[in-house]
């Protein structure tokens, strides 16, 4: 099975911050990564799909890049709204990353 | 709009079964593929399973043996039939699909499951 490390799993920014999370699968999954946030008691959201696509409707301050085993998802200038837990999730055989709590500092 | 809407959740006894239904409008069920994903209390996301639109199946290490992912066309529902369920499937059930872009870009509200006795 591919397994997916985010780090870190907490982080706390202020906003108006940059903000990076970072994904590593074991294996190489080419770019066939997607990012979703969720919020307390709420369905996840896609943000990002194919590693680097940006999702409809969602703002261009998210961003994600990678390919093979190392992915990253950057917001560029943190708004209150995003604070949430962000996981990613390779859709070769389907698995998430654990999660990354972005809190307020 | 695309919309599915779980149902079926409940609380069940340590080695009973349940059946979780996914209803969707907007969208053909089998035109691309649908899954079910798992959030115990308190913690992260767990894929489930997944069934393609060729009718291929695919289950998680956890749940394979025990659950079983099927849709009914005529329906347009997704199904996830539960047996011999434990403590440790108790959780909140999404089902979602990949509408448009290669991801899950569509989720449902969710239905809690919750295996106790």
């Amino acid at each position: 099975d591919i397994q997916m490390t985010q780090s870190p799993s907490t982080l706390s920014a202020s906003v108006g911050d940059r903000v990076t999370i970072t994904c590593r699968a074991s294996q190489s999954i080419s770019s066939w990564l997607a990012w979703y946030q969720q919020k307390p008691g709420k369905a996840p959201k896609l943000l990002i799909y194919k590693a680097s696509s940006l999702e409809s409707g969602v703002p261009s301050r998210f961003s994600g890049s990678g390919s093979g085993t190392e992915f990253t998802l950057t917001i560029s200038s943190l708004q209150p709204d995003d604070f949430a837990t962000y996981y990613c999730q390779q859709y070769i055989s389907w698995t998430f990353g654990q999660g990354t709590k972005v809190e307020i500092k | 709009e695309v919309q599915l809407v779980e149902s079926g959740g409940g609380l069940v006894q340590p080695g009973g079964s349940l059946r979780l239904s996914c209803a969707a409008s907007g969208f053909t069920v089998s035109s691309n593929y649908m899954s079910w994903v798992r959030q115990a209390p308190g913690k992260g996301l767990e894929w489930v399973s997944v069934i393609y639109s060729g009718g291929s199946t695919y289950y998680a290490d956890s749940v394979k043996g025990r659950f079983t992912i099927s849709r009914d066309n005529s329906k347009n529902t997704l199904y996830l039939q539960m047996n011999s369920l434990r403590a440790e499937d108790t959780a909140v059930y999404y089902c979602a699909i990949s509408s448009h872009s290669t991801a899950f870009d569509i989720w449902g509200q969710g239905t809690m499951v919750t295996v106790s006795s």
